[in-house]
């Protein structure tokens, strides 16, 4: 079962904060989160492990609820590039290794 | 320059033939997958491959078939048994299938059956 996202979509002037949500009903290993633009390839932003290791861009903040199996990535101070679609994916702790799960998509659109 | 190309970006197919889609990678990634797009959804899991010559169905398999005889190549064939096989598909890879690491996407290759 695919994860779910939160909201589906948002639209934020320029500098505004949102926040995007991700939720499993399985125990995950681990949470990724891509930003795709439209007619483009998903681009990496950040990876969240369970055990609380983190691995992505440096400007990027997120977080993961293990005991919840939910995450967060926020967007802070938002920019015109942080426009596009956000995909979390989840890699749970019951399936075989690399059996990814994407959620639907929560699209962002940063206004001037 | 390393990365991932998928050819061709548009193809168009008559239903009923069988078509494959290209997917290269000279990053020296152990794992790749297919993931199927449709307009306005997120990205759905047809195959992976964690090794060279073994691979695993994914979430939508049926209508699919990949190969993986060589580290670098991971084509995808549409058959006629998929039953709506118009979408954008997107190969990627990653360092290792065992967990935790970022996935590299192609461009994706924008299918259309008519």
């Amino acid at each position: 079962q695919q994860p779910v996202q939160s909201p589906q979509a948002v639209i934020l002037r320029e500098g505004e904060d949102a926040v995007i949500n991700c939720s499993s009903s399985k125990a995950l290993y681990s949470v990724h989160w891509y930003r795709q633009k439209h007619g483009e390839a998903p681009v990496f932003l950040m990876i969240l492990l369970k055990g609380g290791e983190q691995k992505g861009h440096e400007k990027i903040s997120a977080s993961f609820n293990e005991k919840k199996q939910q995450s967060s990535l926020y967007l802070t101070a938002s920019q015109l590039s942080y426009s596009g679609t956000y995909f979390c994916g989840t890699e749970t702790a019951t399936d075989s290794w690399g059996k990814f799960q994407f959620g639907a998509g929560t699209q962002v659109v940063v206004t001037p | 320059d390393g990365g991932i190309t998928q050819s061709p970006k548009y193809l168009f197919r008559k239903e009923g033939q069988n078509v494959t889609l290209s997917c290269e990678q000279n990053l020296n990634h152990d794992a790749m997958y297919w993931y199927r797009q449709d307009p306005g959804q997120g990205l759905r899991l047809i195959y992976y491959s964690q090794i060279v010559n073994d691979f695993q169905k994914g979430d939508i398999a049926e209508g699919y078939s990949v190969s993986r005889e060589k580290k670098e190549s991971f084509p995808l064939t549409v058959t006629s048994a998929q039953k709506n096989p118009t979408a954008f598909y997107l190969c990627a890879s990653s360092i290792s299938g065992t967990g935790g690491y970022e996935q590299y996407f192609g461009p994706g290759t924008r299918l259309t059956v008519t």
